[in-house]
């Protein structure tokens, strides 16, 4: 059973637009929610994380929206730029499993110049 | 400040060898996970280890398995090796105590294609 459902799997948006993944988890125990960011050829690289004691967290143009009662959490990337270009993960986790990260199956944006 | 180093960066090896990766974490960080990634189905945890001790593990046979030292340095092994083994095994290093489930790090990854 996938923990946590990862949508689009691909996503094309043309220079200066806004980029949004979305994912959804079942477990509510769940109590720890990063994004990362992965380029062909490295391990992925964290981006932005979120609690559930917050609705919204903004990091420059990165931008989580969590939803608890949905049990769904999204990326938004403002002013997307070509070097954005990279696969996107989500991921969960909870207190005292020891970062033990559930992942989604990934979202590989492209950026249209 | 360094990141996570992993090596080899590319390993090739034939169905029944055994093989062991390594994992250096950011200095200071005393915890280090494995993940292995492949595309079929993406990223999945393999084990995560604190001051030497196995904490958490998931859903592999006992072919993987782990270890760290007192350095907080840390090594996979697989043994028996399939062709399914053949992945990207990444490492992932953070404090592992204070706040819960706090940034994890990753490392580059090494490659394991098994022929």
């Amino acid at each position: 059973q996938q923990q946590v459902k990862q949508s689009p799997q691909s996503l094309i948006v043309q220079k200066g637009g806004i980029s949004i993944i979305n994912c959804a988890y079942e477990n509510t125990a769940f109590d720890y929610f990063p994004w990362y960011q992965q380029f062909p050829g490295k391990g992925p690289a964290l981006l932005i994380a979120i609690r559930p004691d917050v609705s919204e967290k903004k990091e420059g143009r990165f931008t989580i929206s969590f939803n608890k009662s949905a049990k769904q959490f999204s990326l938004h990337i403002m002013d997307s730029q070509p070097g954005d270009s990279a696969t996107y993960f989500c991921a969960a986790s909870r207190e005292g499993n020891f970062n033990k990260f559930y992942f989604g199956s990934g979202t590989k944006l492209n950026v249209k110049p | 400040k360094a990141g996570v180093t992993q090596t080899p960066r590319y390993l090739i090896k034939t169905r029944g060898q055994q093989v062991t990766l390594s994992c250096s974490p950011i200095s200071g960080h005393r915890s280090v996970s494995w993940y292995q990634q492949t595309p079929g189905q993406g990223l999945q945890f393999l084990f995560e280890y604190f001051s030497e001790t196995q904490r958490n593990k998931g859903n592999f046979p006992g072919r993987f398995s782990g270890r760290q030292f007192s350095n907080s340095r840390s090594e996979m092994n697989v043994s028996t090796l399939e062709l399914g083994d053949s992945a990207l095994y990444l490492c992932a290093s953070s404090f592992g105590v204070g706040v819960p489930n706090t940034e994890a790090f990753f490392g580059q990854g090494t490659r394991l294609t098994v022929v």
